[in-house]
């Protein structure tokens, strides 16, 4: 099966300026996922779709990131203003139920975002 | 408030050596997961834990899941090289969320 795409995978910006991540997640699979990860961090959920409604942003800061998922396919994920601390690479996934119920992630090759 | 730690942060170790990882979390779940990462790589899949007493192997990787006391053990019996990478655990939600931990980067030393 084709994995998850992501694009660009590399994108370099100014503070203030706007950038939008777009994803493509495995056919069939339901639930989306947006992951910011910092370097020398763990992933961090931001936004999780599914369908395309959220189940859950609770960590996403809204006041500069905005997702959405239109007809439950895609999504793309957008940020503005940057800001510095925005740096790192935003992750998507998507999973499906495939081992006894519990859902398995599979991450996107991930975008690559410097602020300066 | 969720927490996921893992410790050691960092491991060196040299080839043919055994070595854990271990994974708490502050909240009890019954599903337990482990990543593994390579440098400028996205995460794959190693393990997946659904229940006390768990235990799945898979080459010289072996992970454990003990939910009474929150936490996940990830042995590496005889390292070689190729394992040098990071691993994640992550922890199962209600919602079908995934919480990683802080990470464990690995190298193996010939």
């Amino acid at each position: 099966e084709a994995g998850v795409a992501q694009s660009p995978r590399y994108k370099i910006i100014e503070k203030r300026q706007s950038v939008a991540f777009w994803c493509n997640p495995i056919s069939g699979h339901a639930t989306l996922y947006w992951y910011q990860q910092i370097l020398g961090q763990g992933p961090k959920l931001l936004i999780q779709f599914q369908n395309n409604g959220v189940v859950d942003d609770s960590q996403l800061p809204k006041d500069r990131f905005s997702a959405e998922r239109l007809k439950g396919v895609d999504s793309t994920l957008k940020i503005q203003p940057a800001k510095l601390e925005d740096s790192a690479v935003y992750l998507c996934a998507s999973s499906s139920i495939r081992v006894a119920g519990a859902n398995v992630l599979t991450f996107g090759a991930g975008s690559r975002l410097t602020v300066l | 408030e969720l927490k996921v730690e893992q410790n050691p942060l960092f491991l060196s170790m040299q080839e043919g050596k055994n070595y854990t990882i271990y994974c708490n979390y502050s909240t009890t779940s019954d599903r337990l997961y482990w990543y593994r990462q390579d440098p400028g790589k996205s995460l794959e899949s190693l393990f997946v834990l659904l229940s006390n007493g768990a235990v799945k192997q898979e080459g010289r990787l072996m992970a454990s899941l003990d939910t009474k006391a929150r936490l996940s053990t990830l042995h590496i019996t005889a390292a070689v090289h190729d394992l040098s990478a990071t691993y994640f655990c992550a922890r199962g939600g209600t919602g079908n969320q995934f919480y990683f931990g802080t990470g464990t980067s690995l190298t193996v030393i010939p």
